[in-house]
């Protein structure tokens, strides 16, 4: 069975910094792509960013609003992705959640597995 | 970014009946068009992927079609446990989501 447990959340005030992790199990990780999603309190879904296996080059790739800010990792040896989150501003505000990429013929195709996610609150 | 685009925002509908929702999106993104169902204190689900391909243990009842810019979920026969919201996502480029339809009992 597929499991996706997120951690690290909290508050945070405003400019500062916070690191989620992702624990994976029930399926082989290093081949996984995987990405992060948000939802804001009572908003919609947003795609954070990606990462893509090693054997397929560990790229990553980030939506418009956090480029620059947050930064995507994995550590394979220990079935664990990461969300480094720095300079935080209020509208990061959200339940962040972890996910696995469907892959088909080798192209995103969507999410097939999520986290139940973990709720970060920047405010002062 | 490429901008996903639902209609309606959200809907009422009855047992039993047939529901369409719309998904357009700012740029051509061939079938790289992605349903997912969310219920309030659940995980979300994908339903449809590469526009009209059912995910495994999705029932039959959720179709999907489209390709270029254009793009339907077809619900044929609502059932009880259909209502929620429902996301259209595309990963031809950077992922985006639509802003989501509220499914609602009429």
């Amino acid at each position: 069975e597929v499991q996706l447990v997120e951690s690290g959340g909290g508050l945070v005030k405003p400019g500062g910094s916070l690191r989620l992790s992702c624990a994976a199990s029930g399926f082989t990780f290093s081949y996984a792509w995987m990405s992060w999603v948000r939802q804001a309190p009572g908003k919609g879904l947003e795609w954070v960013g990606r990462i893509k296996s090693k054997t397929d080059g560990g790229t990553t790739d980030y939506a418009a609003p956090v480029k620059g800010r947050f930064t995507i990792s994995r550590d394979d040896s220990k079935n664990t992705l990461y969300l480094q989150m720095n300079s935080l501003k209020t509208e990061d505000t959200a339940v962040y959640l972890c996910t696995t990429v469907l892959l088909w013929f080798g192209e995103d195709s969507g999410i097939d597995y999520w986290g139940q996610g973990i709720l970060v609150t920047v405010s002062s | 970014d490429i901008q996903m685009t639902q209609s309606p925002s959200s809907l009422s509908a009855s047992i039993g009946d047939r529901v369409t929702i719309t998904c357009r999106a700012s740029q051509s993104i061939s079938s790289y068009l992605n349903w997912y169902q969310q219920k309030p204190g659940k995980v979300s689900k994908l339903l449809i992927y590469a526009a009209s391909s059912l995910q495994s243990g999705v029932p039959s009842r959720f179709s999907g079609s489209g390709s270029g810019t254009d793009f339907t979920l077809t619900i044929s026969s609502l059932q009880p446990e259909d209502f929620a919201t429902y996301y259209c996502q595309q990963s031809y480029s950077t992922p985006t989501f639509g802003g989501g339809t509220k499914v609602e009992i009429k």
